[in-house]
């Protein structure tokens, strides 16, 4: 099994730099999702870590700590479009009954960007 | 376009009058899973397939049936659907199950 923790919510100002942390704990990993979902809308697809490091996107980049079982989504360059809540999601290494690698879902963490 | 088309977006009905709630992909993926989303805790994999014929069980497959008879749909059927069952509904695909996954756009499902 897992367990997913991220905050329930943040607040930051436009312009800014945002960290959303996400800390999990799983008998085996075998990667790690960001997804953005703004409200009444669907999960969009943001990063994939897999390997220790950083992963930079434009102004979004994510970074894995395998030994720490910890993630972060860093925001630069706040803009109000980026209001909405972020999903981290941990694949483990061993599949499930059926076979499947999905990943499970931490709760979400809703950011909301100030003027 | 590459979608994942849900249908119903909105759906209000009442306790054990079935209902079928449709998703169809259009990218081939061979994977297709159902979610639930309820405010607390986050989203909650109903059922998943991994390919034409192969469904199996998520984490909270209770009062739920599936179907994949073509690899493009994978509709959720809710043979006797109860209160607990009010909740947003988002069905998932990928080209594999370790990728990145497309969502539909959500059905807001209503039990009175």
């Amino acid at each position: 099994g897992q367990n997913i923790d991220q905050p329930t919510e943040m607040t930051a100002t436009e312009g800014a730099i945002v960290q959303i942390n996400c800390t999990y704990q799983t008998s085996g990993f075998n990667g790690l999702f960001w997804y953005q979902q703004h409200a009444g809308e669907a999960p969009t697809f943001l990063s994939y870590n897999v390997l220790d490091g950083l992963e930079e996107k434009g102004r979004f980049s994510s970074f894995l700590s395998r030994s720490k079982g910890y993630s972060y989504l860093l925001l630069k360059e706040l803009q109000m479009k980026d209001s909405a809540s972020y999903l981290c999601a941990v694949r483990d290494a061993r599949p499930a009954s059926g076979g499947s690698y999905i990943p499970t879902f931490g709760r979400g963490t809703s950011l909301i960007v100030h003027p | 376009e590459a979608q994942v088309t849900q249908n119903p977006r909105y759906l209000i009905t009442v306790t054990g009058k079935k209902l079928t709630v449709t998703c169809s992909q259009n990218m081939n993926h061979e994977y297709m899973s159902w979610y639930r989303q309820d405010p607390g805790l986050g989203l909650r994999q109903i059922y998943y397939s991994m390919n034409v014929e192969v469904t199996d069980k998520g984490d909270v497959p209770e009062g739920y049936k599936v179907s994949r008879k073509e690899k493009r749909n994978f509709p959720l059927i809710l043979e006797s659907p109860s209160p607990n069952q009010t909740s947003l509904y988002f069905c998932a695909s990928s080209f594999r199950q370790d990728e990145k996954l497309f969502f539909g756009s959500g059905t807001q499902l209503s039990v009175l």
